[in-house]
C-alpha cells in the first residue's frame, strides 16, 4: 500500500512569508503527527491530529498551525516565517493505538531565506 | 528538549563488524521505539520493544530493554555499507505526559560503515 506521502518535497521562502505543507497518510491511519528537524534541536514534536482534531501540540509558537481533513489529510501552516524555522518537517501516520511504530513521510525541507 | 541521548553521537566501522548504539530516557515507557534515517530523509521504524520486553530480535538487529536503568541498546550485526545512517530511539508520551502517540526522540547516532 503506499507510504506517508508530503508535499512538496523542497521549499524555499522569504521571511514574513506564509507556507503550507501537505500530508497525506496511508491508508486506514487516522491520526497524523507532524515533527520538526533541525541539526541545533533534533527532532522535536509539532501537533497531532486525530478525526480533525487536534489532540496535541508541542512547544511551538503559535504561527504553528494544522488541520486534518475527513480523509485523514493533514496540512500544516507557518505564517509569518522566521529563518530559524528552516527544517525538514516531517509527517507520520499511525494507527489508532500507540503500541505500534509509526510511519514517516520523506520528509519537506523548507529554506526560509 | 530530547527524551533521552543516545552514545555514542558517531560511530565509524569496517563492512561486516558488529555496531551498537545506546539509548537513555527519563521517564517511564509503554515501549521504546528504533528508527532509522538516511542523510536527512524521513524516519523508517525499524523495531518496536514494549516495556515488559527485555529483548528482542529483527533479522539483523538485535534491542534490549532495561527499564531499571532507562536505558536500550540496538545491535546492527554483520553491518553493511547500506546501514550507514542515522538512528534514533523513540519513546511515546511527551515529557509532559502529553499524547500516548507524541514520540519524544533521542538526539541519534550517526553510524558510518565502511566498505
Amino acid at each position: 500500500k503506499a507510504g506517508v506521502t508530503q508535499t512538496p518535497r523542497y521549499l524555499i521562502k522569504t521571511r514574513g512569508q506564509q507556507v503550507t505543507l501537505s500530508c497525506s497518510p496511508i491508508s486506514g491511519h487516522r491520526s497524523v503527527s507532524w515533527y520538526q528537524q533541525t541539526p541545533g534541536q533534533g527532532l522535536q514534536f509539532l501537533f497531532e491530529y486525530f478525526s480533525e482534531t487536534q489532540r496535541n501540540k508541542g512547544n511551538f509558537p503559535g504561527r504553528f498551525s494544522g488541520r486534518q481533513f475527513s480523509n485523514s489529510r493533514s496540512e500544516m501552516n507557518v505564517s509569518t516565517l522566521e529563518l530559524g524555522d528552516s527544517a525538514l518537517y516531517l509527517c507520520a501516520s499511525s494507527l489508532v493505538i500507540s503500541d505500534y511504530g509509526y510511519t514517516f513521510g520523506s520528509g519537506t525541507r523548507l529554506t526560509v531565506v | 528538549s530530547q527524551q533521552g541521548e543516545e552514545d555514542p553521537q558517531a560511530l565509524s566501522i569496517q563492512e561486516g563488524e558488529n555496531a551498537t548504539m545506546n539509548c537513555s530516557y527519563k521517564t517511564s515507557i509503554n515501549n521504546l521505539q528504533w528508527y532509522r534515517q538516511n542523510s536527512g530523509r524521513g524516519l523508517v521504524h525499524l523495531i518496536l520493544i514494549r516495556s515488559n520486553e527485555r529483548e528482542k530480535h529483527s533479522g539483523r538487529l538485535r534491542v534490549t530493554l532495561d527499564t531499571s536503568k532507562k536505558s536500550s541498546s540496538l545491535l546492527i550485526t554483520a553491518s553493511r555499507a547500506a546501514d550507514t545512517a542515522s538512528y534514533f530511539c523513540a519513546t511515546p508520551g511527551g515529557i509532559s505526559s502529553g499524547s500516548a502517540r507524541q514520540l519524544t526522540f533521542g538526539s541519534g547516532t550517526q553510524l558510518t560503515v565502511l566498505p
